[in-house]
């Protein structure tokens, strides 16, 4: 089983600030099966990135991804009030067919 | 609009059975495979089953197999988690997502989400 490990498990920033959040699998994982998600209190995941890089209709350009083998990131370039929210990734592929990383909540410093 | 509605949650005993469904509209969901999720309290995502466009493909987490059976009927445009002998470990909100995939059919996403049920198991 693939193992994803984000970090840090909290992220305190101020808004405008930069955000940078890791997730590292325990095997290589193709860039293709490789996905981030938002969730704010009380709502469903929202997918944000996909194929490790693409933004997801609507997301906007302060979100981007990037990475390759072992080790993902996810980059808020300049935080919204709206951007302070738990980030979640997901990989495809291996056996169990999909996991989740433990999460990074990013909160207002 | 594209929208997944959850439904089906709610309180029950330990061992007993529920069913969730997931009703698809605004897609050709005939077209789609199909994943539940699901959150315990205060935790994170955990993938629960998912099925393909024509059901030909299922798979479970370890942690559900033999308890739980995904299905679905495209004719109803409806998914379904049939969840038997359930524990205090399956109280979640579960979630249906549907899987999409980007580029040239490589890329994988869940895109759209429902609101969730919920499903609590005590005595």
């Amino acid at each position: 089983e693939i193992v994803l490990t984000q970090s840090p498990g909290t992220l305190s920033l101020s808004p405008g600030e930069r955000a940078t959040l890791s997730c590292r699998a325990s095997q290589s994982v193709s860039s293709s099966y490789l996905a981030w998600y938002q969730q704010k209190p009380g709502q469903a995941p929202r997918l944000l990135i996909y194929g490790a890089s693409s933004r997801a209709t609507g997301i906007p350009d302060r979100f981007s991804g990037s990475g390759s083998g072992t080790d993902f990131t996810l980059t808020i370039s300049r935080l919204e009030p709206e951007d302070f929210a738990v980030y979640y990734c997901q990989q495809y592929g291996s056996s169990p067919p999909i996991t989740f990383g433990g999460g990074t909540k990013v909160e207002i410093k | 609009e594209v929208q997944l509605v959850e439904s089906g949650g709610g309180l029950v005993k330990p061992g007993g059975s529920l069913r969730l469904s997931c009703a698809a509209s605004g897609f050709t969901f005939s077209s789609y495979s199909m994943n539940w999720v699901r959150q315990a309290p205060g935790k994170g995502l955990e993938w629960v089953s998912s099925i393909s466009s024509s059901s030909s493909y299922i798979y479970y987490a370890d942690s559900v197999k033999g308890r739980f059976t995904i299905s679905r009927d495209n004719a109803k445009n409806s998914l379904y988690l049939q969840m038997n002998s359930l524990r205090a470990e399956d109280t979640a909100v579960y979630y249906c997502a549907r899987v999409e995939w980007f580029g040239e059919e490589t890329d994988y996403g869940m895109d759209v989400w429902g609101q969730g049920t919920t499903v609590t198991v005590s005595s």
